[in-house]
């Protein structure tokens, strides 16, 4: 099955700083990869997602960026706000109707 | 559009009692997730619906948890009897799943937070 590892497990970052997450995978097949944002007490939800067919996605201060060929994708906040502070999970799917495989997650902290 | 709605929000039994979580997706979602999130871990899935029917719980202990989606929309999932292990948060989850329509995106439920003592 897929496995994806994910980099770095936390993350602390002075406010206004970028931050970078990196997440690998092992599925050639994978053709959807989500990133969700987890704060506490509440579940993941979708902040970004990019296609196989796209080699970067950018919404206003996050972007993604896919190398199909390396297996590896990450994520980019810049201008880091108190906000941003949370954890952080990339996932990998087959696409429609296939089950999402998620990393470990990254807890991201910005210092005010 | 209302999210995925689910209860209780919080869970604590003893090992060996049985439990069960309720799931209500998002209106006209055909495809339903239950996932469960180990603390310090990614989500895993369980088991996906696609209306009522099962397409994958080949990660499901089958020795101890069941689910069922009657009428494709309401989900319940059971364990009996609960270990220890089974301590975690477990998330609902649903998508349009309408196969050939282009839409991979998910929305989670806030979750069921299980402890077993």
């Amino acid at each position: 099955g897929e496995n994806v590892e994910q980099h770095p497990s936390t993350l602390s970052v002075q406010e206004g700083d970028s931050a970078v997450i990196k997440c690998t995978y092992s599925d050639s097949a994978s053709n959807y990869f989500p990133w969700y944002k987890q704060e506490l007490g509440k579940g993941p939800q979708l902040i970004i997602d990019i296609r196989s067919n796209v080699g970067e996605k950018k919404d206003q201060r996050i972007a993604v960026t896919l190398n199909k060929t390396a297996k590896h994708f990450s994520l980019h906040i810049t201008e880091t706000q108190p906000e941003d502070s949370a954890v952080y999970f990339c996932a990998a799917s087959r696409g429609n109707d296939y089950k999402l495989s998620f990393g470990a997650g990254t807890t991201v902290t910005v210092r005010a | 559009e209302a999210g995925v709605a689910q209860s209780p929000r919080y869970k604590i039994i003893e090992k060996r009692q049985s439990v069960a979580f309720w799931c209500n997706p998002i209106s006209g979602h055909a495809t339903l997730y239950w996932y469960q999130q180990i603390l310090g871990q990614g989500p895993k899935l369980l088991i996906q619906f696609q209306n009522n029917g099962v397409v994958d719980d080949s990660q499901l202990p089958k020795d101890r948890f069941s689910a069922e989606r009657l009428k494709g929309v309401d989900s319940t999932l059971k364990i009996q009897p609960a270990k220890l292990e089974d301590s975690a948060v477990y998330l609902c989850a649903s998508s349009l799943g309408d196969r050939g329509r282009f839409s991979y995106g998910y929305t989670f439920g806030s979750g069921t937070r299980l402890t077993v003592v």
